[in-house]
């Protein structure tokens, strides 16, 4: 069974431009979560899909935004970027149901903001 | 806020050591997950516990959940070089994962 694939691994951005990353699940898992992976501040949450309806969220701003589809692949945008915003992105996809479950993770998305 | 901390942050240790690592919280959580990270990788999930005071084992690695499901331990024999990594235990709040602190580990040969 293939494993949860993100898209692009890696991403330059400048400060005030958006930026979407992709993620596919692993077949069958109707769940979806996004973290971001700083030195500083370690893993957070940001939100999770389940059924293209956006479960939980984060504590983060409303610049970071996320989506689901059908086929549940999931897409994070973030707008006006900011320098705090260099990180490693990461999604995870869980069969879902009551509780977020086990969580299989991408191999994230290096985005850079200069 | 921090809810779960890992103790040590960081560990060196020779091939053939011993090694414990704690994840501490005050909350209670319904189940806990321990996962390693290695360097480009996405976090990889070793093992869920579920029980107070559950046991489980892995090969050389030993999981622990505290009796009060709060805390849980990840003991390590005879580390060798390829547990080198970033050990993150995470605590599932049924809505969320909360991942702890991490602990880097570094093992030479």
């Amino acid at each position: 069974k293939a494993g949860v694939t993100q898209t692009p691994r890696y991403l330059i951005k400048t400060r005030g431009q958006q930026v979407t990353l992709s993620c596919s699940p692993i077949s069958g898992h109707r769940s979806v979560s996004w973290y971001q992976q700083t030195p500083g501040q370690g893993l957070q949450f940001l939100f999770e899909y389940f059924s293209e309806t956006q479960r939980n969220k984060g504590n983060f701003p409303g610049r970071f935004s996320g989506r689901q589809f059908s086929n549940s692949r999931s897409e994070m945008n973030v707008s006006t970027l900011e320098l705090g915003d260099s990180a490693l992105y990461l999604c995870a996809s869980s069969l879902g149901g009551l509780s977020i479950g086990e969580q299989y993770f991408g191999p994230g998305t290096r985005l850079t903001v200069t | 806020t921090q809810l779960l901390e890992q103790s040590p942050q960081f560990l060196s240790i020779q091939e053939g050591e011993n090694l414990t690592v704690y994840c501490n919280s005050s909350s209670v959580f319904s189940s806990l997950q321990w996962y390693r990270q290695e360097p480009g990788e996405g976090p990889v999930l070793l093992v869920t516990v579920v029980t107070g005071g559950e046991v489980k084992k892995l090969k050389r690695l030993t999981f622990q959940f505290g009796d009060a499901r709060k805390d849980s331990s990840l003991h390590i024999t005879a580390a060798q070089p390829g547990d080198t990594g970033l050990y993150l235990c995470a605590g599932d709040m049924t809505d969320k994962l909360i991942f702890g602190t991490g602990t880097r580990l570094q093992v030479f040969p």
